[in-house]
């Protein structure tokens, strides 16, 4: 199907561990996003790539690291994960801007002890 | 500082009556305003739009609605069905990036 797909669907990491989520569209979108939910806090926006070979940051970059690989795949690295990271991550993409609404994958569940 | 807010975390009403979620911004800059709603589990997915022209927009069931000079959306679902029963983000458009409220989990009765 097509869509959004993101992987692992679960982790569980050490403090100070490190690890990469992984995102890929075939949609032929052009912009892609990191979004992190917890409780309370909605959806918050950690990075974004507008465009493949940019990327910005959102409003909680702090911990985090991407890379637009190619059109197609946008990562999401913590480098030395913290227990403050415990959370389900959604990678999501649009066309270009977001008049046209997103699409979203279904998550990444991580928990760090 | 959150510029979207969702003033209620849940809601829950009887199947067929009127459900009303509301959503409050303080950036008189967004100009395109989204719904989602979220089952467990399942990623966020896109409901309804409007534009910060229109102060209304209708599609079936759910029905949004913006004040602009209050800095107000709301979405309205009629009837409410029991598969309604979700979470509900309003996200607002901020230069290519969409910024969400906490969210409303809404119960719809049987």
């Amino acid at each position: 199907n097509a869509g959004v797909t993101q992987t692992p669907k679960f982790q569980v990491l050490k403090t100070g561990q490190s690890m990469t989520l992984q995102c890929a569209q075939d949609m032929n979108h052009n912009s892609m996003y990191w979004y992190r939910q917890d409780p309370g806090m909605g959806l918050r926006l950690i990075y974004y790539s507008a465009s493949e070979g940019t990327t910005d940051k959102g409003e909680v970059p702090n911990g985090y690291n991407v890379s637009r690989l190619n059109k197609r795949e946008f990562s999401l690295r913590l480098e030395s994960a913290a227990p403050s990271q415990t959370s389900v991550y959604f990678c999501a993409s649009s066309p270009g801007g977001t008049h046209y609404g997103y699409t979203f994958g279904s998550g990444t569940r991580l928990t760090v002890v | 500082d959150q510029q979207v807010k969702q003033n209620s975390p849940s809601l829950s009403v009887q199947e067929g009556r009127i459900s009303i979620l509301n959503c409050d911004y303080t950036n008189s800059m967004f100009d395109y305003f989204l719904w989602y709603k979220k089952y467990p589990a399942e990623g966020p997915t896109f409901l309804i739009s409007i534009s910060s022209i229109k102060d209304k927009n209708e599609d079936g069931r759910f029905t949004v609605f913006l004040n602009k000079s209050a800095k107000h959306l709301s979405l309205h679902i009629v009837p409410s069905q029991p598969g309604d029963s979700a979470v509900y983000f309003c996200g607002m458009d901020s230069s290519y990036k969409l910024i969400f409220g906490s969210g409303t989990r809404l119960l719809v009765r049987p």
